[in-house]
């Protein structure tokens, strides 16, 4: 199975501030990523598809880069509504698995 | 509006049994795989099971095979998941997800709420 591994696992960010989460794949998984955000009791949403490309509706703050083995997904402008849990997902090759997961917290 | 609504979780005994229901509306249902994905109290996501359109491709990954079925009712636009044998370890909150994709490149656009399964004695 390939291995996601995340980064922070947890972080605390000011308002406005640029935020970066890091995603590690053990093998190559050509751009085969999705970001997640979980609120405090609530199910996943989806952010970041395909590595880059931002789903509706999600606001532009949000992006997603990254190639081969490492990815990540960036909060340009730190929002209240941003406290989250954010996890990655790969579908490159079954069985599809997820990061650990990165808590962030407004500082 | 794209809706995932799950029922039938609860309390229930190790080694029993227990059947999810995922209702669907707001897309056409018969058209996309869907999945099961749980989430153990303060842990991360894992797959629990997946289906293809027509519900004869299943697939688990070895935590829950032999225990766990999925199935679907394209009529009713619904997805199912039998849990038996269940174990402590398979407490969690359960969500059923659609499956899309872009260009080949896939992703969960939509989740439930979740349903939440406590095993315990």
């Amino acid at each position: 199975d390939i291995q996601m591994t995340q980064s922070p696992a947890s972080l605390s960010a000011s308002l406005g501030e640029t935020v970066s989460i890091e995603c590690l794949a053990s093998e190559g998984i050509s751009n085969d990523l999705a970001w997640y955000q979980q609120k405090s009791g609530k199910s996943p949403q989806l952010l970041i598809y395909a590595a880059s490309r931002l789903q509706d509706g999600v606001p532009s703050r949000f992006s997603g880069s990254g190639s081969g083995t490492r990815y990540s997904l960036k909060i340009s402008g730190m929002q209240p509504e941003d406290e989250a849990d954010y996890f990655c997902q790969q579908s490159y090759k079954y069985p599809w698995t997820f990061g650990g997961g990165t808590k962030l917290e407004l500082k | 509006e794209v809706q995932l609504v799950e029922t039938g979780g609860g309390l229930v005994q190790p080694g029993r049994s227990l059947k999810l229901s995922c209702v669907a509306s707001g897309f056409t249902f018969s058209s996309y795989w869907m999945y099961w994905i749980r989430q153990a109290p303060g842990k991360g996501l894992e797959w629990v099971s997946s289906i293809n359109t027509d519900g004869g491709s299943t697939y688990y990954p070895d935590s829950v095979k032999g225990r766990f079925t999925i199935s679907r009712d394209n009529a009713e636009n619904t997805v199912y998941l039998q849990m038996n044998s269940l174990r402590s370890e398979d407490t969690a909150t359960y969500y059923c997800a659609k499956w899309a994709l872009w260009n080949n490149y896939g992703f969960f656009d939509y989740w439930g709420q979740g349903v939440m399964v406590t095993v315990s004695s």
